[in-house]
């Protein structure tokens, strides 16, 4: 069964960093593209960053590009999202997601950790 | 970027009736089109993929349509079970874009 189970959520103060993990399993992690989707509360669903199976290529959100780094790590079966310079409208669940190609569709997804960035 | 605009944003219905959501693309994406599921506290689940293709496990009533700039997706018979939000998304250029969202709720 696939599993992707982020942690790493709280709160942050605005200017501030947070790292986040998702921990795969169930599935050949080194196979996959990997992605972060967020949602800020009551809102729509927002493409974040995405990363090819051995870290080589990545891709972001304008909104993020320069301040988070997505990585991986595939002897943990782990993807990572480091947010540098947050700001109050990052504030968002965060959920890890499993991508079909190096440009698709998200087909298994976690359950989502909270980020708020507030004073 | 490739703008998804779904409509409508709230559609309220009755079990049993026919669904249809559309959603545009402000350029042409071909088929490159999934729509997801979403209830609330809970995380996107995939329903349809490459405009059309329903994923593994997905009830039959569901279906997907369309190509190029415009899609639909498509409840047969509303089921209690359905009542939740649907996203579209296009995968054909990075960024991947969602729609706003369409929320089925009872009439």
């Amino acid at each position: 069964e696939v599993q992707l189970v982020e942690s790493g959520g709280g709160l942050v103060h605005p200017g501030g960093s947070l790292r986040l993990s998702c921990a795969a399993s169930g599935f050949t992690f080194t196979s996959y593209w990997m992605t972060w989707v967020r949602q800020a509360p009551g809102k729509g669903l927002q493409w974040v960053a995405s990363i090819k199976q051995d870290g080589s290529e990545e891709f972001y959100v304008d909104s993020v590009k320069g301040r988070f780094t997505i990585s991986r790590d595939n002897a943990k079966n782990s993807l990572y999202l480091q947010m540098n310079s947050l700001r109050a409208e990052d504030t968002a669940v965060y959920y890890c997601a499993r991508m079909t190609g190096w440009r698709s569709y998200f087909d298994y997804w976690g359950q989502g950790t909270l980020v708020t960035v507030s004073s | 970027d490739i703008q998804m605009t779904q409509s409508p944003s709230t559609l309220s219905t009755s079990i049993g009736d026919r669904v249809t959501i559309t959603c545009r693309a402000s350029q042409n994406i071909g088929s490159w089109l999934a729509w997801y599921q979403q209830k609330p506290g809970k995380a996107p689940k995939l329903l349809i993929y490459k405009a059309s293709y329903l994923e593994t496990g997905v009830p039959s009533r569901f279906s997907g349509s369309g190509s190029g700039t415009e899609f639909t997706l498509t409840i047969s018979s509303l089921q209690p079970d359905d009542l939740a939000t649907y996203y579209c998304q296009q995968y054909d250029v990075y960024s991947l874009t969602f729609g706003g969202g369409t929320k089925v709720e009872i009439k």
